[in-house]
């Protein structure tokens, strides 16, 4: 079956450490996305890729970093910058000219 | 600028009772407009959608939404609640044409609790 998955979907971090947030996708979307969703604040957008090698900031990319070295994956790096990770991320893609996302089953990061 | 307003943070019914959940959008441009459920420790699931043709739209699990554009609203309706439709619903607004692909803004969610 075609979908996206998110990798690992619990994880804990010590402060000050790196962690990276694996999204891999097989339905040959060309557009991926990241999104961080906190209690009461919806889906607020982190980083987007259109294509490979190419990647946007969004609305709140301060403190996370991204790299898209091939079309089915697009990994989420969370810096000890970010001053306050604990959130579940949310990995979708898209299919050009639709709008449509397709959402991975998240992954919920806790800072300890 | 595209913004997405939900009307209640919470709504609870009766099993059985009509589902209403509201959205008030603002775009600059015609816009797309999505409904997503979203069940606890997961991820979103796409209920309707609206893309410029007929507005009233039907979805799966038997909502449907109406698009007004002189009320900016795209409200989500069920006749009749059941247990399952327990979970969260967020309202999305994205822009028609162009390059927008997913570049959806989000209302802050509904949590929608269904009592026997």
């Amino acid at each position: 079956d075609g979908g996206i998955t998110q990798s690992p979907k619990y994880l804990f971090r010590k402060e000050g450490q790196n962690v990276t947030l694996s999204c891999e996708q097989n339905l040959n979307h060309d557009a991926m996305y990241w999104y961080r969703q906190d209690p009461g604040q919806g889906l607020r957008l982190i980083y987007y890729s259109q294509i490979v090698n190419d990647f946007q900031k969004g609305d709140i990319a301060e403190g996370y970093s991204v790299s898209r070295e091939k079309k089915e994956s697009f990994p989420l790096t969370v810096t000890s910058a970010q001053k306050n990770p604990t959130a579940f991320y949310l990995c979708a893609s898209s299919i050009e000219g639709t709008g449509e996302l397709f959402f991975g089953e998240g992954s919920r990061l806790t800072v300890l | 600028a595209q913004s997405v307003t939900q009307l209640g943070s919470h709504v609870s019914v009766s099993e059985g009772a009509l589902v209403l959940l509201r959205c008030n959008y603002s775009s600059s441009v015609p816009p797309y407009l999505f409904w997503y459920v979203q069940y606890p420790n997961q991820g979103l699931q796409l209920l309707l959608k609206y893309t410029s043709a007929a507005t009233l739209v039907k979805g799966i699990n038997g909502f449907e939404a109406e698009f007004k554009k002189s009320e900016t609203s795209f409200h989500l309706t069920k006749p009749s609640a059941h247990m399952s439709d327990a979970a969260e619903y967020f309202c999305a607004v994205g822009n028609a044409g162009g390059t927008s692909y997913g570049k959806l803004t989000f209302g802050q969610g509904t949590i929608l609790t269904v009592h026997p």
